[in-house]
């Protein structure tokens, strides 16, 4: 089975600039979960959809949105971008169909490495 | 906040067993703990997880106290390409999709 993808794998946008990424989970795969990497912060939850529905949601501001299509690909969407917002993008996919277990069990893409200037 | 602590970095040389430590006196009857790696500028990578019996998988073994308030990655034959970050999860159990990451344990592995 191919794995998670993602693209583009690096981006250069400017301050003020919105930006889409995108991913593709692995087949059969229908739960699809973002995460913000910075040397910061680390890792960071950014949003969980299932069935094309948000169902989980991290704190991060209203500027950060995303989607998922009945293909469960998804989109993630930042707008307005600030400098702070330069970091590794990434995208999981799950099975998510239970036991319970298996919800957790995440399946990460490379990245998207995202530099605002 | 991530519910488990671990140490920041541990060494092990290779060939010999690296044994992971991860606190999570916090954790739920019905959370499971998990355990993920990120090589260098790789994205994380899934590796076991376990309810309240020992698991094992080709990749490692998971052993959790019978209180479940501790558990402990088990590489058994460590090599120079499981120099990662490895990090212990327990995930809220009705936040599933949901992971939050602490700052793991960097572990090298030396020759």
């Amino acid at each position: 089975k191919a794995g998670v993808t993602q693209t583009p794998r690096y981006l250069i946008k400017t301050r003020g600039q919105q930006v889409t990424l995108s991913c593709s989970p692995i087949s059969g795969h229908r739960s699809v979960s973002w995460y913000q990497q910075t040397p910061g912060q680390g890792l960071q939850f950014l949003f969980e959809y299932f069935s094309e529905t948000q169902r989980n949601k991290g704190n991060f501001p209203g500027r950060f949105s995303g989607r998922q299509f009945s293909n469960s690909r998804s989109e993630m969407n930042v707008s307005t971008l600030e400098l702070g917002d330069s970091a590794l993008y990434l995208c999981a996919s799950s099975l998510s169909t239970g036991p319970q277990g298996t919800l957790n069990e995440q399946y990460f893409g490379p990245g998207t490495r995202l530099t605002v200037t | 906040d991530a519910k488990t602590t671990q140490p920041p970095s541990m060494d092990c040389a290779e060939g010999r067993a690296a044994n992971l430590p991860c606190n999570h006196s916090t954790i739920s009857g019905n959370e499971y703990v998990y355990w993920y790696r990120q090589i260098h500028s790789q994205g994380p990578q899934y590796i076991i997880h376990g309810l309240k019996n020992n698991e094992t998988n080709e990749m490692a073994s998971l052993i959790i106290t019978e209180d479940r308030k501790s558990s402990t990655l088990i590489l058994p034959h460590a090599t120079l390409r499981d120099t990662a970050v490895y990090y212990c999860i327990v995930p809220f159990y009705n936040q599933g999709g949901k992971l939050i990451f602490g700052q793991g344990t960097e572990l090298s592995v030396k020759p």
